[in-house]
């Protein structure tokens, strides 16, 4: 089983600050994804295949990285950006989720 | 625009089966080039992932969840399904299906309680 750490848990920002976002795997990952979660809602897709943002998602989000490092950054935060993210990586089974970063203000 | 809704008992007693339907709008599960999920989230935790089920018919499982888990999909009905057995105040959760990852049902909450 793929284990995928996050860091950091919380991070603390302001509107227009930029938000990098790290996923660590415990061994390469082939798919990875980031998700968007708000208090009492779904998780929404931001990025899949680690850097191609899904459709609606606005451009200031984008991911990177490859093998077993991966970061989703948020540049100019608005403030419905402040939520938790999650990466999942869905290359092999068992899937895994990270245990997921906060941004708040 | 896809919709998905999960459905099922709210209320669970320790060591019966937790079962619950997720039915699409569309006619996703028979076209033949979708993947289907189960994920739930316990109260104020992280999502973890339950099972999938691939496009061609193949179903993998969490190994702590395997020997109790079990999903199917009625095509006919646009319904995929969860089966967990001897429910555990431990599966106490959010329950989300989801098609691909990309569409997600609102989630429905479980607990498990005598």
């Amino acid at each position: 089983e793929i284990v995928l750490t996050q860091s950091p848990d919380t991070l603390s920002l302001s509107p227009g600050d930029r938000a990098t976002l790290s996923c660590t795997a415990s061994q390469s990952v082939k798919y990875l994804a980031w998700f968007q979660q708000k208090p009492g809602q779904a998780p929404s897709l931001v990025v899949y295949g680690a850097s191609s943002r899904f459709a609606g998602v606005p451009d200031r989000f984008s991911g990177s990285g490859s093998g077993t490092e991966f970061t989703l950054t948020i540049n100019r935060l608005e403030p419905e950006d402040f939520a938790v993210y999650y990466c999942l990586q869905y290359g092999s089974s068992p899937h895994t989720f990270g245990q997921g970063t906060k941004v708040e203000i | 625009h896809l919709q998905l809704q999960e459905s099922g008992p709210g209320l669970v007693k320790p060591s019966e089966t937790l079962s619950l339907t997720c039915t699409f709008s569309d006619d996703s599960v028979n076209s033949g080039s979708h993947s289907w999920a189960w994920i739930r989230q316990p109260p104020g935790k992280g999502l973890e992932w339950i099972a999938s089920l691939s496009y061609n018919g193949y179903t993998y499982y969490k190994p702590s969840l395997e020997s109790r888990a079990t999903v199917s999909v009625d095509t006919s009905k646009n319904q995929f399904f969860l089966k967990l057995d001897s429910v555990t105040a431990a599966d106490t959760a959010v329950y989300f299906c989801a098609r691909q990852y990309t569409n997600w049902g609102q989630g429905i909450l479980v607990t498990v309680s005598s």
